[in-house]
C-alpha cells in the first residue's frame, strides 16, 4: 500500500509570491490534515479536510488555504508569501478524521521564503 | 486556548540510560494521548498511544504514563539505544473539534 504522498519535496519562492501544495493520501483514507513544522514550534495545525469539506481549521490567517477533491487528494495553498512561511508543510491522513486514529504523515514540503 | 506544552526541549542521555519526556494539557475533555516519533529528515510515525480509560501502557522498551487528574502524561524508555535518537512529539485530542493538538517536540540524543 503506497503511503502519503507529497509534491513538491521542496520549493524556494519570494516574498509576495504564492504557492500551492499537494497531498496524496493513503488509498481509502478520506481526511487529510495539514501540519507546519517549524524549529521549536512543533507541530501546528493548519485544517482538516474530509469528504472535501474543512472541518476543522488552526489559528493561521486567511492567506492559508486548502482544498480537497472527490479522491482524497488535497491541496494547500499560501498566498503573498512572508519570510515567516518557510517551514516544513507536513499532511498526514486518516480513514475517517477522528481524533484518536493513527496518523499517516507524508515526507513534507520544505518552503523556503526569500 | 488549547494548549500541550512538553518538556524538555532536549535530552541528552548515555546508551542504556532512561529518557522521560513529559506533556501537561489544558482541555480536560482529551482522551487520546500519542506519541510520535521524527527521525532526522523523516516523516513522524506513531509509537504508542493511550487512552484516557487507562493510567499506563508499555510496548517493549517504552510506555506511556497519564494522570488526568494532573493533565499530564509521560513517555518512558528504557536502555536507550542510538537508534532512539530523534524528535518527539506528544500530543492530545481536543473535543469536540476532532482534532490534535501537538507539543513544541523534544530532541533526544542517545550517546553511544
Amino acid at each position: 500500500k503506497a503511503g502519503v504522498t507529497q509534491t513538491p519535496r521542496y520549493l524556494i519562492k519570494t516574498r509576495g509570491q504564492q504557492v500551492t501544495l499537494s497531498c496524496s493520501p493513503i488509498s481509502g483514507h478520506r481526511s487529510v490534515s495539514w501540519y507546519q513544522q517549524t524549529p521549536g514550534q512543533g507541530l501546528q495545525f493548519l485544517f482538516e479536510y474530509f469528504s472535501e469539506t474543512q472541518r476543522n481549521k488552526g489559528n493561521f490567517p486567511g492567506r492559508f488555504s486548502g482544498r480537497q477533491f472527490s479522491n482524497s487528494r488535497s491541496e494547500m495553498n499560501v498566498s503573498t508569501l512572508e519570510l515567516g512561511d518557510s517551514a516544513l508543510y507536513l499532511c498526514a491522513s486518516s480513514r475517517t478524521g477522528g481524533s484518536d486514529e493513527k496518523l499517516f504523515f507524508g515526507s513534507g514540503t520544505q518552503l523556503s521564503v526569500l | 486556548g488549547e494548549n500541550v506544552e512538553q518538556h524538555p526541549s532536549t535530552l541528552s542521555v548515555q546508551e542504556g540510560d532512561s529518557a522521560v519526556i513529559k506533556c501537561t494539557y489544558s482541555d480536560s475533555a482529551s482522551n487520546y494521548f500519542p506519541w510520535y516519533k521524527q527521525e532526522l529528515g523523516k516523516r513522524p510515525q506513531l509509537i504508542i498511544d493511550i487512552r484516557s480509560n487507562v493510567g499506563e501502557k508499555k510496548d517493549q522498551r517504552i510506555a506511556v504514563t497519564l494522570n488526568k487528574t494532573a493533565k499530564h502524561f509521560s513517555l518512558h524508555i528504557t536502555e536507550t539505544q542510538p537508534e532512539d535518537s530523534a524528535v518527539y512529539f506528544c500530543a492530545a485530542s481536543i473535543s469536540p473539534l476532532n482534532k490534535l493538538i501537538f507539543g513544541a517536540g523534544t530532541r533526544l540524543a542517545v550517546h553511544p
